[in-house]
C-alpha cells in the first residue's frame, strides 16, 4: 500500500531563506506524487505534481520538488521563503499509482516565515 | 473558470442529527471526491463518484454516504451525527479518465455539539 511521511511538523525560516520540506514515500507501483498548499481556514491549492514525466517539478510561487526514486524521496524547496508562504504543507501519493483515484496524505508541514 | 464550490461554509449540528454537505465540480470535471480533515487524524478519503456511481469508499462507517447527480454535483450525508465527526469537509474534483489532480474546494466546517 501507498503512504508517505513528511518530517518535521514544524518548520520554521527567516524571510529570503531557503525552504525545504521533506516528504518521503512508499509505493509498490511508480507513484504519482503531489504538494498542496492550505492557508488558515481554506481548502487546498495544488503546488504541483509529479506523473512519471521530468523529475524536477516546477509548481507555483517559484516552489519545486525532486523525484528521487533512489531515496523514496519528494523534497519541496523554494530558494527564498517569503511571508505570504506562511501555510501548511501537504505531500500527497496516489494509491496504487492512480488505479483507485484515492489521494493518500501525508501529516502535513506547518511552514512559518520569520521577518 | 469557477472552482469547486462548497456548501454551506459552516455547519452546526448536535449529536444524532443528520448533516448535509454540497459540492460542485469544476465544469467539465466529471469526479467528485469527498476528504475529511479532523484534528489530530489528518486528511482521510471518504468517497469517489464518478458520472454518478460511487466508485470508491474510505474506512468509513454506512452513516457516511453520499450521491452524484446528473450534473455531476455531489452531496455528503453523515447520519447519526457523533462528536467525532466534527471537522472540515473537503470536496474535490478531476476531469473524466483522470487519475491524478484533484483540485479542491474551500471545504464546509462541521462542528457536532
Amino acid at each position: 500500500a501507498q503512504s508517505v511521511t513528511q518530517l518535521g511538523s514544524h518548520v520554521s525560516v527567516s524571510e529570503g531563506a531557503l525552504v525545504l520540506l521533506r516528504c518521503n514515500y512508499s509505493s509498490s507501483v511508480p507513484p504519482y506524487l503531489f504538494w498542496y498548499v492550505q492557508y488558515p481556514n481554506q481548502g487546498l491549492q495544488l503546488l504541483l505534481k509529479y506523473t512519471s514525466a521530468a523529475t524536477l517539478v516546477k509548481g507555483i510561487n517559484d516552489f519545486e520538488a525532486e523525484f528521487k526514486k533512489s531515496e523514496t524521496s519528494f523534497h519541496l524547496t523554494k530558494p527564498s521563503a517569503h511571508m505570504s508562504d506562511a501555510a501548511e504543507y501537504f505531500c500527497a501519493v496516489s494509491d496504487e499509482g492512480g488505479a483507485t483515484n484515492k489521494l493518500i496524505f501525508g501529516t502535513g508541514t506547518l511552514l512559518a516565515v520569520q521577518p | 473558470e469557477a472552482g469547486v464550490t462548497q456548501s454551506p461554509t459552516h455547519l452546526i449540528k448536535t449529536r444524532g442529527q443528520q448533516a448535509t454537505l454540497r459540492c460542485s465540480p469544476i465544469s467539465g470535471h466529471t469526479s467528485v471526491y469527498w476528504y475529511q480533515q479532523a484534528l489530530g487524524l489528518g486528511l482521510q478519503f471518504l468517497l469517489w463518484y464518478d458520472e454518478g456511481e460511487e466508485r470508491n469508499r474510505g474506512n468509513f462507517p454506512p452513516r457516511f454516504s453520499g450521491r452524484q447527480f446528473p450534473n455531476y454535483s455531489s452531496e455528503l450525508n453523515v447520519n447519526a451525527l457523533e462528536l467525532e465527526d466534527s471537522a472540515l469537509y473537503l470536496c474535490a474534483s478531476s476531469p473524466l479518465g483522470s487519475t491524478d489532480t484533484q483540485y479542491f474546494g474551500p471545504g464546509t466546517r462541521l462542528t457536532v455539539l
